[in-house]
């Protein structure tokens, strides 16, 4: 079974609309949780991680994401989609519930923004 | 410069070829790692380097050879590699290899096997 699902490799949403991009992983003990992004020709680059404390996580660009451990889900989203959001999303996990080092990548998200 | 940097960008070779990829760190970490980005499959960890150390090798082929002289630096040594080898290589780097530590990303190097 895979460690961690994004729903959805492409996402589409209109310049000013809510981003919402899922995630869920599939350990019964919480991991840490992350968010990167990957612009064109780019490297990946972090949003927002989650280790423990307030469940609710701001990121940077306006990101935000919030772990929900009854849904196992620690989804990405943005109020207001602007048209630099437009890339690639990736939810990742490690720690406690997985071979405790080790970074398990989604498939990733793709995200278009209209105009 | 400043975070991980990666040469060549892009790089085509044919599968008699010998070359290698380098990865470049000027943050001050500890960790390296070299992953693998296909298109359309998840991002696989290759090898792990801890304070010049290899810690993790997952499966990977022999034709893929790396090499850490020293933290800040990581090559990966690639000879009779096969089309399906061609892929985006990214290297990153962690201050430890700790589960909640950040792994910071170079650009990638577009790997083309012909």
């Amino acid at each position: 079974a895979q460690s961690v699902t994004q729903l959805g490799s492409h996402v589409s949403v209109s310049e000013g609309a809510l981003v919402l991009l899922r995630c869920n992983y599939s350990s019964s003990v919480p991991p840490y949780l992350f968010w990167y992004v990957q612009y064109p020709n780019q490297g990946l680059q972090l949003l927002l991680k989650y280790t423990t404390g307030a469940t609710l996580v701001k990121g940077i660009n306006g990101f935000e994401a919030e772990f929900k451990k009854s849904e196992t889900s620690f989804h990405l989203t943005k109020p207001s989609a602007h048209m630099s959001d437009a890339a690639e999303y990736f939810c990742a996990v490690s720690g406690r519930g997985y071979n405790f080092n080790k970074f398990y990548f989604g498939s990733g998200t793709k995200l278009n923004v209209k105009p | 410069e400043t975070g991980v940097t990666q040469t060549p960008r892009h790089l085509v070779m044919g599968m008699t070829n010998k070359k290698s990829l380098k990865c470049e760190q000027h943050l001050g970490h500890n960790a390296m790692y070299w992953y693998k980005q296909s298109a359309k499959k998840p991002l696989e960890l290759m090898f792990v380097y801890n304070f010049k150390e290899q810690t993790e090798n997952n499966s990977v082929p022999s034709r893929f050879s790396p090499e850490c002289p020293n933290s800040s630096h990581l090559f990966l040594h690639l000879h009779t590699l096969q089309p399906e080898d061609s892929a985006l290589y990214l290297c990153a780097s962690s201050q430890e290899t700790g589960p909640a530590d950040t792994q910071y990303f170079g650009p990638g190097t577009r790997l083309t096997v012909l």
